[in-house]
């Protein structure tokens, strides 16, 4: 069965600083791996997703993450954060194609000014 | 750009009591999924939906759930007879065609409060 690990309930950064959201996954055969983000009272937003390819994946809003396959991780990373980028963070996995995504507890950012 | 939409937005409703929540999921995708959020915890998968069928369901999703698409656009949730544990967030989402993985594309989401 999947599974996603977000070790950090709690993250907080400056503004300007680079920031990271950790995210481990365990998965039988390859993943399937997304950032989707939260903001109070929205719905989940798609930010970046890694399929095959490249290990580093860039999506929206400047963020980006590394897929290392052998500590099983998907680090999201921002060069330099932003105060309008503090929200709830969730890093999720499936096994295939169209199928269920296992969320993380999510990690909440906090940027500040 | 398009998006998933769904109603109502908050939904007070007395244990016992059945509930629908509504979603339109984009137009020209044909998976379809809930997934619920109690507070404070994760979000957790209930049912996917394709080809007017359940393609998958988790242990979450027993008897007092169920799902429609009764017309060309809708895809309603309903549970049919409410308890105190359903209080979560509802969260609708769609994906498009079949192949290379696709991101869901999720709703605003239902907070369904039971009494």
């Amino acid at each position: 069965a999947q599974s996603v690990a977000q070790p950090e309930d709690q993250v907080n950064v400056a503004e300007g600083n680079p920031l990271t959201v950790k995210c481990t996954y365990s998965v039988s055969g390859n993943p399937y791996l997304f950032w989707y983000v939260q903001y109070p009272n929205r719905g989940l937003q798609f930010l970046l997703k890694y399929i095959t390819g490249d290990n580093l994946v860039k999506g929206s809003y400047g963020f980006e993450a590394e897929f290392n396959k052998s500590q099983t991780s998907f680090h999201l990373k921002k060069p330099s954060a932003l105060v309008s980028d503090s929200a709830l963070y969730f890093c999720a996995v499936s096994a295939r194609g169209n199928t269920p995504l296992v969320f993380g507890k999510g990690t909440r950012l906090s940027v500040i000014a | 750009e398009p998006e998933v939409t769904q109603t109502p937005s908050h939904q007070v409703t007395q244990m016992g009591q059945e509930v629908i929540l509504r979603c339109v999921p984009i137009s020209n995708h044909l998976y379809f999924y809930w997934y619920r959020q109690i507070l404070g915890q994760k979000v957790e998968f209930l049912v996917s939906f394709y080809n007017n069928e359940i393609s998958e369901k988790s242990e979450i999703f027993d008897d007092q759930f169920s799902v429609e698409r009764p017309d060309g656009s809708n895809f309603t949730l309903k549970i049919r007879s409410t308890k105190l544990e359903d209080s979560a967030m509802y969260f609708c989402a769609s994906s498009p065609i079949q192949g290379a993985q696709k991101e869901q594309y999720f709703g605003p989401g239902t907070r369904l409060t039971v009494t």
